[in-house]
């Protein structure tokens, strides 16, 4: 079945630096890929929509200044969460869908903690 | 607004139990409702629906959704302590679109 790898699983950083969060489609090919964030005892909550070749499309009220997605090939998406601070904080979560036959498939998730 | 609504929003249970899960969605250009359990890392894939009354099974969870009344339940049978998670529905609208989530279901079976 089709596979999402996610890295890393969880980083520790201070605020005022940047960290970059990795998605890769290991068995498929995916043009688009989705970043989510869940906060704790929350939904997943879309963030944005990640396209390869293209800008990706941000959800109301995320700053796409500050969540910068870079989508370069058919199996890699990038998260960097910039200048981070407390508040951003969270748990992200990449998607990938290798066709219309297969759900949606989900890597295992960064939990990103800020001090 | 396209929306996802699960309920109740958490559940205790007894080991032994069978419990019955909902899920209500309004969404524009509906392909699908996927179930979802998430323990302490990413959600993991259940089940996926697109037709109306085909019941889906898988062990002791088994899955429905009336397209007419746009809604899905997820049973368990028998719970077990293992079963205790966060169950999110989710609904996918136009291919290449995220999914739009439900808050979720937690589930605490107690032995």
């Amino acid at each position: 079945g089709a596979v999402v790898s996610q890295h890393p699983s969880w980083v520790i950083c201070k605020s005022g630096t940047s960290v970059k969060i990795e998605c890769r489609s290991l068995d498929f090919q995916a043009t688009t890929m989705f970043w989510y964030r869940q906060f704790p005892k929350q939904s997943l909550m879309l963030m944005a929509t990640s396209n390869e070749g293209s800008k990706a499309t941000y959800e109301q009220g995320v700053e796409k200044d500050k969540f910068l997605i870079n989508h370069a090939s058919l199996t890699l998406s990038t998260l960097t969460v910039t200048s981070a601070h407390p508040e951003d904080s969270s748990f992200y979560i990449c998607s990938a869908r290798q066709d219309a036959n297969y759900g949606y498939t989900f890597g295992s998730g960064t939990r990103l903690t800020v001090v | 607004e396209d929306k996802v609504v699960q309920s109740p929003l958490s559940l205790v249970v007894h080991e032994g139990d069978t419990v019955t899960l909902n899920c209500s969605y309004e969404v524009t250009n509906f392909r699908s409702l996927l179930w979802y359990k998430q323990e302490k890392k990413a959600p993991t894939f259940l089940f996926m629906l697109t037709s109306s009354g085909i019941e889906k099974k898988s062990g002791r969870l088994s899955s429905i959704l009336d397209k007419k009344e746009l809604f899905s339940i997820l049973n368990i049978t028998a719970t077990q302590t293992g079963d205790s998670a966060i169950y999110l529905c989710a609904v996918g609208g136009q291919a290449g679109t995220a999914l739009i989530f439900g808050k979720g279901t937690t589930l605490s079976v107690s032995s």
